[in-house]
């Protein structure tokens, strides 16, 4: 078993849509946790970045963390067609320590 | 501000050739990564400096793999003999310890895309 799944998609939605992405993990340890947003080739850029279990939220963007369940969420609200990449999560076990992705997710947001 | 530059952008050369890529982190940071990323395994890590020492080079594939960083503002990444196999996307990332040994996010660049043929 993977550490970090992701259901690579593709994920096809309406302009405006609420988009719902998320990965499970099997290690119990992982304590920061992140979403990237990658274009065609470039690189993944940070969207949400927290810290154990919790809610944060940024704009149109909210990441959900329980880590009880090993369940974290990137939520996309009013989806542009500006979101449409792949969306990757990440996670580390300590401080400036190394990333474990998953797969990523990829999303098209159709006008 | 600069993010992360990385060199070449693209680069397509034969097996068994020697292959270097270059990463410029951002100033002032302390940790340096290399990752790879391919359709099948998705994005990996190879190895990761802090304070320009190798702290964990696990992730390094073969001996064939060697990375170094002579100062803070410049890392390589080099492959001799390349393989068919080793084509990939290789991001280089770095990142800043924050106070209280906080963890703070790494920055991408946006990678070299390596063609081994």
């Amino acid at each position: 078993q993977k550490e970090v799944e992701q259901d690579p998609g593709p994920l096809s939605v309406p302009e405006g849509a609420i988009v719902s992405l998320n990965c499970t993990y099997s290690n119990s340890a992982f304590q920061y946790f992140m979403w990237y947003r990658q274009y065609s080739r470039k690189g993944p850029e940070l969207l949400m970045y927290t810290y154990s279990s919790g809610n944060k939220e940024d704009g149109r963007f909210t990441a959900q963390v329980d880590k009880s369940s090993k369940y974290i969420s990137l939520f996309i609200r009013d989806s542009q067609p500006s979101d449409s990449a792949t969306y990757l999560c990440a996670m580390s076990f300590a401080g400036n320590t190394p990333l474990v992705f998953g797969k990523g997710t990829r999303l098209s947001v159709i006008a | 501000d600069a993010g992360v530059i990385q060199s070449p952008r693209h680069e397509v050369t034969e097996m068994g050739q020697e292959v270097t890529l270059r990463c410029k982190p951002i100033s002032g940071h302390d940790y340096l990564f290399w990752y790879r990323q391919t359709m099948m395994r998705g994005l990996e890590l190879l190895i990761y400096f802090n304070n320009n020492v190798p702290i964990d080079d696990s992730g390094m594939p073969e001996d064939r793999f060697s990375a170094k960083m002579p100062n803070a503002s410049f890392s390589t990444l080099k492959i001799q003999p390349s393989e068919p196999r080793d084509s990939a996307v290789y991001f280089c990332a770095s990142s800043l310890r924050g106070p209280n040994l906080s963890n703070q996010p790494q920055h991408f660049g946006d990678g070299t895309r390596l063609s081994i043929l």
